[in-house]
This record gives C-alpha cells, sequence and structure tokens, in this order.
C-alpha cells in the first residue's frame, strides 16, 4: 500500500517552460487535491477533484492545469513557469471531503525551483 | 475574509508540557484538523475537532471552543521528536479546509 505517490520530489524549470507534476493514489480516495506550501504561509489550494472527471478551482489556480481521467491519477500542470511558481506543492487525497474527520493523507511533497 | 492566526515559534523543553493556540474567523465551521509537519516532509494527521471541548490522545489533546473561535494542541512529556510544525486548519461552509501558517516547535535537552 503505497498511499499517494508524487513525483518528481525536485525540479528546477526556467522562466516560461511547463512540467507536469505527478500525483497517484491507492487508496480509492474520491477526492484529490494540490497544494502549494510557501514560507510564512498556510497551505493554499490550487485545484481539486471530487471524482474522475469532476475537477474544481481552490484558492490559487491560475498558471496550474488539472484532469482527473482516472480515480488513482491526479496530475497538476504548469503551462509556464514563472518565479512566483517557486514552492513545495503537495498531493492529497481522502474519502470524501468535509465528512467528518475526512483525513488528508498527503504525498512526499515536490519542491519546485523556477529560475 | 478568512483568518487562522497561529504563533510562528515556541520553544519548550524535553519532558515539559507546551500549548499552541490557534484561533479562527472563517464562513463557517465544520471542524478543526491539527497536523504534524516535520522540516522536509509532508503534513500528517493528529487531531480532529468538531464538537466544543477536549479530545485527548496519547500524549497529544485538542481543544476547541467554538464560541471564541479557538483551538489548543497540548503536548505533554515532550520528546525531541516533536520538533516540527503543528498546523490548524478549519473546514469551512463550503467543506474546504482553511489553513493556517504553523507554529514551528523547537525543543531543547
Amino acid at each position: 500500500n503505497a498511499g499517494v505517490t508524487q513525483t518528481p520530489k525536485f525540479q528546477v524549470l526556467k522562466t516560461g517552460q511547463s512540467m507536469t507534476l505527478q500525483c497517484a493514489q491507492d487508496m480509492n480516495h474520491e477526492y484529490m487535491s494540490w497544494y502549494r506550501q510557501d514560507p510564512g504561509m498556510g497551505l493554499r489550494l490550487i485545484h481539486y477533484s471530487v471524482g474522475a472527471g469532476i475537477t474544481d478551482q481552490g484558492e490559487v489556480p491560475n498558471g496550474y492545469n488539472v484532469s482527473r481521467s482516472t480515480t488513482e491519477d491526479f496530475p497538476l500542470r504548469l503551462l509556464s513557469a514563472a518565479p512566483s511558481q517557486t514552492s513545495v506543492y503537495f498531493c492529497a487525497s481522502s474519502y470524501r471531503p468535509g465528512v467528518g474527520a475526512n483525513v488528508l493523507t498527503f504525498g512526499a511533497g515536490s519542491r519546485l525551483t523556477v529560475l | 475574509g478568512q483568518n487562522i492566526d497561529q504563533p510562528t515559534e515556541m520553544t519548550a523543553t524535553e519532558g515539559a508540557i507546551v500549548q499552541i493556540n490557534c484561533t479562527y474567523q472563517t464562513s463557517g465551521f465544520n471542524g478543526l484538523f491539527w497536523y504534524q509537519q516535520h522540516a522536509g516532509e509532508a503534513p500528517t494527521f493528529l487531531s480532529y475537532n468538531v464538537l466544543d471541548g477536549l479530545e485527548e490522545k496519547g500524549r497529544f489533546s485538542s481543544f476547541l471552543s467554538r464560541s471564541k473561535g479557538y483551538s489548543y494542541l497540548l503536548l505533554k512529556e515532550l520528546q525531541m521528536k516533536d520538533s516540527a510544525s503543528y498546523l490548524c486548519a478549519v473546514v469551512d461552509s463550503n467543506y474546504q479546509l482553511i489553513w493556517g501558517a504553523g507554529t514551528k516547535l523547537i525543543i531543547k535537552p
């Protein structure tokens, strides 16, 4: 049981390049989400999905795209990287959001630097 | 706007007790979580409160007062491995998690 697997762990991009952060979970979770974590700030929600084929924007969606073609996978695409997207990114999943103690399981994180 | 406030950093001594406070102002309330995050690692779940009162889990306890918009995490018998950041998060009326910036806890021998 791997939980939530994120790749890559580290990535350096040049401004304007595009890339995809991969996220996969093997817990049959309906809910998946992407957060970014910046120093001195709380985790901020980028995009989320409540099931295959359904995605929605979070607090800071600009510059990012997602898709959910299967229950297991939820990739995050940076369309044209900017230095402001330098951050640590976490993928997280759970059974159903907002239902009781719906605990999020996080991936190990991806540290992205945009030069 | 929505706001979660936690102290930025706290220092405590091994074997002692520490209380980390969290105050919140959110659009609605559907529960409050505490997560632990060691440096360079992912957050992991510690506790959940939805009703007023104290929830105890071994050395860790979490308290909630909804009328005051206030919670605290109490850590007893501190160990060096408790050095970490502690994140408070509130579930708002849209069932989204609103996160505080976290409290970095430093344990000294």
